[in-house]
This record gives C-alpha cells, sequence and structure tokens, in this order.
C-alpha cells in the first residue's frame, strides 16, 4: 500500500520553510527520505526507526509519529539546490518496502 | 568506494527485442532492489534479490520479466519482447541489510 505524501507540489522562495507529509493507512516498521533531481538518481537523505525519533542533516530534518503513522520532513531556510522531488519510503514488517508519489518542491530566487 | 553502477546508462531496443540491464551492487551490499520509474511519475517496486534468491517480486509483471542475482557478478533485469510500455528509467539500489538504499544511476530503456 503506496504511502501517502502531501503536498503534491510546492513553491518557495530562498530562505524560506517547508513541510512534506508522509502518512500510512498500515503501521510503519521505518520511513526513509530521499530527494531526487530532475534526470538523477534519488540521493537518501534519512531513516527514521523509531516512533518519536527525529534527525536532522544540515537545514533538513525529520520526525517520525509511529502511533499516527506519519511522517514529517521539515526543509529550513530554504537554499535553491533543495529544489527536487522528495520521496518517502516506507517499510512493512521489514519487506515490502514502498514509495510515495513524490513531493515536487522548487525553489525560486 | 565505488557506489552502485548500472549498465549501460541508455538501451535503445526495437519492438520484441530483448533488454538486459545490469546492477553492480555497493561493495559488501549483498541486498538489491529493482525500480521503474516512468516520466513525471514515482519509483515503483519491483523485484528485491539477495545472493542466488529473489525475496519479493510482488512489483514485477507476471510476464516477460525476471531478475536475477548470481553468487558471482552483477544483478541482471531481463525484459523479453519489448514493447513501447516498457520504455522508462530502470533503477537499481542496494543495500547492507534492510535498511538504508543506495541507488545507482540508473538505466534509461526505450522501445522503438
Amino acid at each position: 500500500q503506496q504511502p501517502v505524501q502531501s503536498p503534491q507540489a510546492v513553491i518557495l522562495r530562498e530562505g524560506e520553510d517547508a513541510v512534506i507529509n508522509c502518512s500510512s493507512s498500515k503501521a510503519l516498521y521505518s520511513v526513509h527520505w530521499y530527494r531526487q533531481k530532475h534526470g538523477e538518481a534519488p540521493v537518501f537523505l534519512m531513516i527514521l526507526l523509531k516512533g518519536g525519533e527525529q534527525k536532522g542533516h544540515e537545514k533538513i530534518s525529520a520526525s517520525f509519529n509511529e502511533k499516527k503513522q506519519q511522517s514529517s520532513l521539515y526543509l529550513t531556510a530554504s537554499q535553491l539546490s533543495y529544489s527536487g522531488t522528495y520521496f518517502c519510503g516506507t517499510e512493512y514488517g521489514g519487506q515490502n518496502f514502498v514509495f510515495g508519489p513524490g513531493t515536487r518542491l522548487s525553489v525560486l530566487p | 568506494n565505488a557506489g552502485v553502477m548500472q549498465n549501460p546508462r541508455h538501451l535503445v531496443r526495437r519492438r520484441g527485442q530483448e533488454a538486459r540491464l545490469r546492477c553492480s551492487p555497493m561493495k559488501g551490499h549483498s541486498h538489491v532492489y529493482w525500480y521503474r520509474q516512468l516520466p513525471e511519475e514515482g519509483l515503483k517496486f519491483m523485484v528485491y534479490l539477495q545472493k542466488e534468491n529473489i525475496i519479493d517480486e510482488s512489483g514485477m509483471p507476471k510476464e516477460r520479466f525476471s531478475a536475477e542475482f548470481p553468487k558471482e557478478g552483477p544483478s541482471i533485469l531481463r525484459i523479453q519482447q519489448v514493447v513501447r510500455g516498457d520504455s522508462a528509467a530502470y533503477f537499481c539500489a542496494s543495500s547492507r541489510y534492510q535498511e538504508t538504499q543506495y541507488f545507482g544511476p540508473g538505466t534509461r530503456l526505450l522501445v522503438l
């Protein structure tokens, strides 16, 4: 079952913040976040394994609310290089790995 | 430390021909995943393999598609009798265990 991502697309100006959500109808074992630039391969950002976990990578961080079966990716003070499509990947019981449909982020100067 | 390698990067085939896509995982990685991505769409899981074993092929079409990951050599995704609808980017990813997946650059398949 594919997780749901919201919003589908977002346009920001440099320096603005954004939140991308990923939710599932089933209990999640873990959540992975990836970013893909046009014409390139997805690049791993971070993985969250435990409910309530939060992680950060420069100005990009994420949280994992296990009870709500949801993860959120936070991009603060966005840079032009943040543009791309963000995918969450969800694991159910350790085997079936499913990517969300993606959220397209455009950062404008 | 080389990353995941895929070849060829671009492949053109005529309808009815066979396509063979190769993936060499990162050193030390024994788990390989294949995904298909249509233009402007997300990643669709196809198959998950470990050395000599298919663990999950729930995303593989029932006909014409097959995958293997032999004891020696790269993982191969094989598409027989290709049709125009097979045109897509095919990504391979590898992991050490069932955790972070590192993606290769992809193979862009074009069926004429």
